[in-house]
């Protein structure tokens, strides 16, 4: 079965850098968009970004742009979200997602655990 | 950006009785070429990550028990459990992925009267 494992995550202080991965196996993980979605402490979820499977297109939230770097190396399965400049509000559970449909734009089928990023002084 | 708006943001079902989710989204999802609505729907439960009930708003994913349903087009769309099991509670979010940022309703929480 398809597996996502994140890490990374922690205790940063405000201003701080974090850089968060994803382990993908069991998936010809080159042929996947991906996505990150975070969820604060008890509210809803939140898309943050997304790369194409070559890793040429990248979007992200207004919330995080220009602070956050989305990005993959195929070669180790491995998805990233490089995260600067961080904010109290940045606090989350950080999710990365596989979307369902390699050809087109589609929910997210797999998810992993998420990794806890806490952003405090 | 696109709103998504549930309602309601809470649900109390009787075990066995229907409940039903609405999903609004500020502009359609559908997109003409291909007739397609560009809506998910999640079932999240505590300390879980979300799980995918439908995509293209009707289409159940592998696994999901055929209690629940998916409708709807344009922008307006409609999770239907059809005889609530005690498994079913959860958060509940649509989101549309017509367009970045792919934006969540803010979730409807369902829980058993």
């Amino acid at each position: 079965e398809v597996q996502l494992m994140e890490s990374g995550g922690g205790l940063v202080q405000p201003g701080g850098s974090l850089r968060l991965s994803c382990a993908a196996s069991r998936f010809t993980f080159s042929s996947y968009w991906m996505h990150w979605v975070r969820q604060a402490p008890g509210k809803g979820l939140v898309w943050v970004s997304r790369i194409s499977g070559d890793g040429r297109s990248t979007g992200y939230a207004d919330s995080v742009k220009g602070r956050f770097t989305i990005s993959r190396d195929n070669a180790k399965n491995t998805l990233y979200l490089q995260m600067n400049s961080l904010r109290d509000e940045d606090t989350a559970v950080y999710y990365c997602a596989r979307v369902a449909d390699q050809h087109d734009s589609s929910g997210f089928d797999y998810w992993g655990q998420g990794t806890l990023v806490t952003v405090s002084s | 950006d696109i709103v998504m708006t549930q309602s309601p943001d809470s649900l109390a079902v009787s075990l066995g009785e229907r409940a039903t989710i609405n999903c609004k989204s500020s502009q359609s999802v559908l997109y003409s070429f291909n007739k397609k609505n560009y809506l998910a729907w999640y079932q999240q439960k505590p300390g879980q990550p979300p799980n995918l009930l439908f995509y293209w708003a009707s289409t159940r994913e592998s696994g999901v028990p055929d209690r629940f349903s998916g409708s709807g087009s344009g922008t307006d769309f409609t999770l239907t459990i059809s005889s609530l099991q005690a498994e079913d509670v959860a958060v509940y979010y649509c989101q549309q992925y017509y367009i970045t940022p792919y934006t969540f309703g803010q979730g409807t929480k369902l829980e058993i009267k």
